[in-house]
C-alpha cells in the first residue's frame, strides 16, 4: 500500500538551531516525493521535490531509497520558517499524479 | 487573481441543505482535484478530472457530487452532508501532461461547517 509517514506532529526548536522534519513512504515501484509547507493563513504550497534536487529557502531534503525515507533539513532555523510542512508521494497514472500526503508536521521555530 | 480561487472561502450549513463549492484555476491546466483536509487525517484526496472527466473517486459517499463543466472549473455539490463531513476542502490544479509528475497549485480552501 502507498503509505507517507510523518511520525512527529511538532518540531519545535529555537531560531539558528537545526531542523530534521522525518519522512517515511512505502511504495511500490518508484517514488517521486515533495515536500509542501503551509504557512499560517496561507495556502497550502510546493516547498520542494526530490527530482529537481535544489535547496529551497535553505530547506533540502534527499530520497533514501535504501531507507524510504526523504526527510527535509535545515542547518539554521528561521522564525519564519514556522509552518505546517507536509511531506506528499506521487503516483502518476492516467494523465494525472494522485499525492498521497502524510499527516504533517508543524514547525515551530522560536527567538 | 490569479492561480487557483475558491468560493465561498468560509460555510455553514445544515445537514438537508443543499449548498455548492466552487474551483476556478487560471493557470491553462488540464486537471483538478478535490481534497478533504480534516483534523484528525491527513489530506485526503476526493476526486480528480482529467481534462474534464472524472478519473478518480476515491470511495466518497454519494452525498459529495464533484462537476466539472470545463477545464478551469470544478465544483463540489453537497447535500445532506453529516456533522464529520465538516473540514477545509482544497481544490487543486496541475498541468496534467503525460510522462510526468507535474506541481500541483492549491486554492486557499473552503471552510465547511455542517450544523
Amino acid at each position: 500500500a502507498q503509505r507517507v509517514t510523518q511520525p512527529e506532529k511538532l518540531l519545535s526548536v529555537f531560531k539558528g538551531a537545526p531542523v530534521e522534519l522525518k519522512c517515511n513512504y512505502s511504495y511500490s515501484g518508484s517514488p517521486e516525493l515533495f515536500w509542501y509547507v503551509q504557512y499560517s493563513r496561507q495556502r497550502l504550497q510546493l516547498l520542494l521535490r526530490h527530482i529537481s534536487r535544489e535547496s529551497i529557502k535553505g530547506f533540502t531534503a534527499d530520497l533514501n531509497k535504501g531507507e524510504t525515507s526523504f526527510h527535509l533539513k535545515k542547518p539554521f532555523a528561521q522564525e519564519e520558517d514556522s509552518a505546517m510542512y507536509y511531506c506528499a508521494l506521487s503516483s502518476f497514472s492516467g494523465g494525472y499524479n494522485k499525492l498521497i500526503f502524510g499527516a504533517g508536521t508543524r514547525l515551530a521555530v522560536h527567538p | 487573481e490569479t492561480g487557483v480561487t475558491q468560493t465561498p472561502r468560509h460555510l455553514v450549513m445544515g445537514m438537508t441543505n443543499k449548498k455548492s463549492l466552487k474551483c476556478e484555476q487560471h493557470l491553462g491546466h488540464n486537471a483538478m482535484y478535490w481534497y478533504k483536509q480534516s483534523a484528525k487525517k491527513p489530506l485526503e484526496l476526493m476526486f480528480v478530472y482529467s481534462l474534464e472527466e472524472r478519473v478518480e473517486n476515491n470511495s466518497v459517499p454519494s452525498r459529495f457530487s464533484p462537476e466539472c463543466p470545463n477545464s478551469s472549473h470544478l465544483f463540489l455539490h453537497l447535500h445532506t452532508l453529516q456533522p464529520e463531513d465538516s473540514a477545509l476542502y482544497l481544490c487543486a490544479s496541475s498541468q496534467g501532461a503525460s510522462g510526468y509528475t507535474d506541481t500541483q497549485y492549491f486554492g486557499p480552501g473552503t471552510r465547511l461547517t455542517v450544523l
